[in-house]
């Protein structure tokens, strides 16, 4: 499977200030995937990023609040802006079949874990 | 509806036992991905083990084991001789990419794990 790492592993942040959180795979990968969990939830999918054109989003998060970029196949970084205590969570990003190898499995990164103050 | 259902918010197993962790899916799709996670206390999420919708032995990797009975639309996690590193959340998960039109995949509430020594 692909190494995927995430910096930063964990950020304490102010409210109203913004934080980008990068997601780098050792391997190019067509999609890639941000999710967010929130304290004692499930995993929620935020965008998916496709290299060379815009995220697509899901319903209940917003471009503004959470941009995206996806400048080539191993990399994506993911902004979440304006911050509020409510976007405390674990931010993790996700790809599928790394190794192009025809499988279907699903891989995550370490993720990151932001309190806001 | 709920299109991934968790039924057991935390189990406990003996150390060296075997644990089933129980999941119900509910999709339309024919084609579809069945997914398992481990999420330790550091928060990443680990893939454990997939099972295709049209696979027709039930997937095994190591002590994990998924047993798929497509009539009733479950995916059960078996795991083997359990060790206290198996302590932590399990997530089961659901892909539908012909449904969805993306790669998404939807999770479970998760089951909290504990192996007693």
């Amino acid at each position: 499977s692909a190494v995927i790492s995430q910096k930063p592993s964990r950020d304490i942040c102010q409210r109203g200030t913004s934080l980008t959180i990068q997601c780098q795979v050792d391997s190019q990968v067509t999609m890639m995937f941000w999710y967010r969990q929130q304290p004692g939830q499930s995993l929620t999918l935020i965008a998916t990023a496709n290299q060379g054109s815009e995220a697509t989003y899901e319903s209940g998060f917003v471009i503004d609040k959470f941009p995206i970029s996806r400048p080539n196949l191993t990399f994506s970084t993911l902004t979440v802006s304006n911050m509020s205590p409510e976007d405390s969570s674990i931010y993790l990003c996700s790809v599928e079949d790394p190794g192009n190898s025809g499988s279907d499995e699903q891989y995550f990164g370490p993720g990151t874990r932001l309190t806001v103050t | 509806a709920q299109k991934i259902t968790q039924t057991q918010p935390g189990m406990f197993v003996q150390e060296k036992e075997a644990v089933t962790l129980d999941c119900t899916y509910d999709t339309s799709d024919q084609s579809y991905g069945l997914f398992w996670y481990k999420q330790p206390s550091s928060g990443e999420m680990i893939f454990l083990i997939y099972q295709g919708s049209y696979d027709e032995q039930n997937a095994t990797e190591g002590r994990y084991s998924l047993n798929f009975q497509k009539a009733r639309k479950s995916a059960n996690l078996v795991i083997s001789a359990s060790q206290l590193g198996d302590s932590a959340m399990y997530f089961c998960a659901m892909r539908e990419p012909y449904q969805t039109g993306a790669n998404n995949l939807f999770f479970g509430t998760g089951t909290r794990l504990t192996v007693i020594p």
